[in-house]
């Protein structure tokens, strides 16, 4: 069964732009979450998505945002790109059990984002 | 808030030594923990969970036991490998479906031949 799959595995930007990434969940996991690990260490959580709806969102400027899609799978993008945003972004998928959230969290590899 | 503590790092010991990352955690209610692990390179993976108060999670020789009274969970290895050197990250999850994630800052571990 194939794990959490993310794109692209690297991206390189110029301040301003636009980046887009892309999440993959196991099949059968309707919950995405997103992170930022900035440093090498520290996650920073952004979005998490369920069902197609975003339930909860961490402390970053509304120029982050995303989506997920009728197959689960999601997009997170960030737009109007600042030197600050380089880091890796990790997608991670859940099977979210009602309201038993004991769940185990499944990682992709990531998205290393470049911005010059 | 909801937040999880966890030993500041690097910590850096020596091949067969004991190893003691801690972690406390406050949270409303009493939620699910877990450490994950972030081998070099790679992505988060999960290394142990508890569910409720005194369960004792292990895997790969590391255990750490789900202490309500001092909100505490700590990770413990008795003799640790080269290969164990990685990030380790000590995360609560609150029983709701509204819940964040809440992840400790990581903790790095190097282990010495």
């Amino acid at each position: 069964e194939a794990g959490v799959t993310q794109s692209p595995t690297h991206l390189i930007k110029t301040r301003g732009q636009q980046a887009t990434l892309r999440c993959s969940p196991i099949s059968g996991h309707t919950s995405v979450y997103w992170y930022q690990q900035a440093l090498g260490l520290g996650l920073q959580f952004l979005l998490w998505y369920d069902e197609g709806e975003e339930r909860n969102r961490g402390n970053f400027p509304p120029r982050f945002s995303g989506r997920q899609f009728p197959n689960y799978s999601s997009e997170l993008n960030v737009n109007a790109l600042e030197l600050e945003d380089s880091a890796l972004y990790l997608c991670a998928s859940s099977l979210e059990s009602g309201g038993a959230n004991t769940g185990e969290l499944f990682f992709g590899e990531g998205s290393r984002l470049t911005v010059l | 808030g909801d937040s999880v503590t966890q030993m500041e790092g690097p910590v850096t010991l020596s091949e067969e030594a004991f190893l003691t990352i801690n972690c406390t955690y406050t949270a409303t209610g009493y939620p699910s923990l877990f450490w994950y692990v972030q081998y070099p390179g790679e992505g988060l993976q999960l290394l142990l969970k508890a569910t409720k108060a005194d369960d004792k999670g292990s895997n790969k020789g590391f255990e750490a036991t789900y202490r309500k009274e001092t909100t505490s969970f700590h990770l413990e290895k008795g003799s640790v490998q080269v290969s164990d050197s990685a990030v380790y990250f000590c995360v609560s999850r609150g029983y709701s479906s509204a819940s964040k994630i809440i992840f400790g800052s990581g903790t790095r571990l190097s282990i010495r031949p």
